[in-house]
Parts: C-alpha cells; sequence; structure tokens
C-alpha cells in the first residue's frame, strides 16, 4: 500500500529559529513529490514540488529536499515568522490523480 | 489566488438527510475532485472528474455520488448522510498531473 509518513506530528519553535520537516513515503511508481502549507481554516497551498532528477527546490524561506533512493524528502523552514505556523503535508504523486498525502505536520510559532 | 469557491463553508444536518455540496471554478480545468480530510488521516479521495459528465471513484467513495454537467461545477452529494461523514470536504482542480493541484478552502459538515 502507498504511504507516506511525516514527523514529527507536531512541533513549537520560537520566532526567528529554523525547523525541519521529514517525510517518508513508499509509494511507487514515483512521478513528483510536492509540500503543501496549510492554514487553518484554509485550503493547502502549494509551496514546491519536485520531480525525480531534482534534489532541492525553494520558495523564499522554504527549502524542499528529496532523495528519490531512499524515499525520503524534507522541507526546512529558515527564519520562522508568525505566519508560518499551520500545518505542512507532504504529497507524493505516481504521475496520475492518485496523490497519497501525509496527516500533516503541525508548525506553531512563538514569539 | 486559483479561482475555486466552495459553498457552503459550513453545514450542520441530521442523520439520514440528503446533502449536496457545490464547487465551482473559473480557472476552466478539464480535472475537478473531492476530498474529504479528517484528523490523523492525509487527505483522501472520494471522486473526482476528468471532463463533463465523466466522472470515477476514489478511494472513500461509498456513500457518496458526484456530478458535473458544466465545465466549472462539480457537485457532491451524500445520499442519506451518516455521523462517519462529518468531515472537512476539499475540492481540488487540476490540469496536468504534474502540476499542484489548486485547493478551495473547504466546507466543515457536522451530521449530528
Amino acid at each position: 500500500k502507498n504511504q507516506v509518513e511525516q514527523s514529527p506530528q507536531s512541533l513549537i519553535i520560537l520566532e526567528g529559529k529554523n525547523c525541519t520537516l521529514q517525510c517518508n513515503y513508499t509509494v511507487s511508481p514515483f512521478s513528483n513529490l510536492r509540500w503543501y502549507k496549510q492554514d487553518t481554516g484554509r485550503g493547502p497551498v502549494s509551496l514546491t514540488i519536485m520531480t525525480f532528477s531534482e534534489n532541492t527546490k525553494s520558495n523564499g524561506r522554504y527549502t524542499a529536499t528529496l532523495d528519490a533512493d531512499t524515499k525520503q524528502s524534507s522541507l526546512h523552514i529558515t527564519a520562522s515568522q508568525l505566519s508560518d505556523s499551520a500545518s505542512y503535508i507532504c504529497v507524493v504523486s505516481p504521475g496520475d490523480y492518485k496523490l497519497s498525502f501525509g496527516a500533516g505536520t503541525t508548525v506553531t510559532v512563538r514569539a | 489566488d486559483a479561482g475555486i469557491t466552495q459553498s457552503p463553508r459550513h453545514k450542520v444536518t441530521e442523520t439520514g438527510t440528503p446533502v449536496t455540496l457545490r464547487c465551482h471554478q473559473t480557472e476552466n480545468h478539464r480535472y475537478m475532485y473531492w476530498y474529504r480530510q479528517d484528523p490523523g488521516h492525509g487527505l483522501r479521495l472520494i471522486h473526482y472528474s476528468y471532463g463533463v459528465k465523466d466522472t470515477d471513484k476514489g478511494e472513500v467513495s461509498d456513500g457518496y455520488s458526484v456530478s458535473r454537467s458544466k465545465t466549472e461545477d462539480f457537485l457532491l452529494t451524500l445520499e442519506s448522510a451518516t455521523s462517519s461523514q462529518t468531515s472537512v470536504y476539499f475540492c481540488a482542480i487540476g490540469s496536468d498531473s504534474n502540476q499542484p493541484q489548486h485547493f478551495g478552502d473547504g466546507t466543515r459538515l457536522s451530521i449530528l
């Protein structure tokens, strides 16, 4: 069964600090991996998308990495801001509509 | 923001009643999707559409039906709502399997 596991389930960080979220997957075949940010009461919004040949992609203070050999990805948030408080969701695509979603990591940034 | 509107945004209803949720897009995308999101679970696909009148089931389709009579509208119907269908429902659109799907802001449905 295709699975996407995210860790930690939740974390609290102080404003200005960095953090890294992890995503391990067993989805096969693999086409691309996406990270989404979901604010409370809103729909997920895409941060990055990486295909098999890409191992790093940045979007402002968000940097995603991908190791397709070990089937691991991470999302690094640099110099966190209060607005980074959200759930971050890892999504793996086999190349069609059958996306596999992780349960998400809830990040809380404290002043 | 991608032009996706879900309605209603919140609904409370009783077990056994029919419920219809609406998703409206202004992007003219071919593909539309309905997901549900529950605590501790990733989003799960209920149904999707690949064109007008063309729909297919996702992994959690039991108890749900859909219709798409126009490109811009995708309806999700719970024929006889049950408490297990209490959830947040998200509509998404996409035109390419390698492009991020754009999501609406969800409908929070409570079935008492």
